[in-house]
C-alpha cells in the first residue's frame, strides 16, 4: 500500500512565525502535491514537484515556499505565518503521467494565532 | 485554463434514497478521476474513466463518463451512513501530473 505521511495532524503558530509542513511517501513517486482545502473552496494546489529540486507553481502559490531535496520528501514552507494560511493542508503523491491516481497524505490542520 | 464544475455542492438525503452528482467541462476532459473524502479523513481514489461512455459500477456506485467527454456523473443507489462525505471529480491537466479537482459534493444522509 502506498503511504504518505505528513509530520503533524494540527499545528498551532502565532503569526510571522515561519512553518515547515513535511511530507514524505515511500512509494518511489516522482510527482509531489500540496494543496489546501478551506470549506467550499475545495482543494487548491500551492505548489508540486516534478523530480528532485524541481517545483512549479500551482494556483496559490503566494505566501508559500517549498523544498525538495530528496525524492520521498516534500516540504511546505511558510516564510511568514498570517492568520489567512489558518487551514487544512494536504500533502500528495503520484507516479508519473496525468493519468495517475493521487495519493493523499492525512492531512495538517493548521492554525495561526 | 481548464475548469471542472460539481454540482451540487452540498445534498442532504435520506437513508435509502439515491444520490448523484455531476461534474461537468466546456472542454474535451482526457480522463475523470473520482475520489471521496470521509468527514475528518482525506480524499481517496475511487475510480477513473477514460473513455467515452464508459459506464464502470462499484456495488452501489455507478459512474459514467459522457459521450462527448465533457461530463460525468457518480451515482449512488439507496445511500447508507457510510457514504456520508464529500466527493471530488478530477481530470488530468496537461502531461505534468496535475489534476484539476471540482469543488466536490458534499453528501450528508439521515439514519
Amino acid at each position: 500500500d502506498v503511504k504518505v505521511t505528513q509530520s503533524s495532524r494540527y499545528l498551532v503558530k502565532r503569526t510571522g512565525e515561519k512553518v515547515f509542513l513535511e511530507c514524505v511517501q515511500d512509494m518511489d513517486h516522482e510527482n509531489m502535491f500540496w494543496y489546501r482545502q478551506d470549506p467550499g473552496l475545495g482543494l487548491r494546489l500551492i505548489y508540486f514537484s516534478y523530480d528532485v529540486k524541481m517545483k512549479e507553481k500551482g494556483d496559490i502559490p503566494e505566501g508559500y515556499s517549498v523544498s525538495r531535496e530528496k525524492k520521498e520528501r516534500f516540504s511546505l514552507i511558510l516564510e511568514s505565518a498570517s492568520t489567512n494560511q489558518t487551514s487544512m493542508y494536504l500533502c500528495a503523491s503520484s507516479s508519473w503521467g496525468n493519468t495517475d491516481t493521487q495519493y493523499f497524505g492525512p492531512g495538517t490542520r493548521l492554525t495561526v494565532l | 485554463g481548464q475548469q471542472v464544475m460539481q454540482i451540487p455542492q452540498y445534498q442532504h438525503v435520506q437513508e435509502g434514497e439515491d444520490f448523484t452528482t455531476y461534474c461537468n467541462s466546456s472542454t474535451t476532459l482526457s480522463n475523470i478521476q473520482w475520489y471521496k473524502q470521509r468527514p475528518g479523513g482525506h480524499p481517496v481514489f475511487l475510480i477513473q474513466l477514460v473513455k467515452s461512455g464508459e459506464v464502470k459500477k462499484q456495488k452501489r456506485l455507478t459512474f459514467q463518463f459522457g459521450e462527448a467527454k465533457k461530463n460525468s456523473s457518480l451515482h449512488i443507489t439507496a445511500t447508507q451512513t457510510t457514504d456520508v462525505g464529500t466527493y471530488f471529480c478530477a481530470t488530468g491537466s496537461g502531461n505534468t501530473g496535475k489534476l484539476i479537482f471540482g469543488q466536490g459534493t458534499t453528501l450528508q444522509v439521515k439514519p
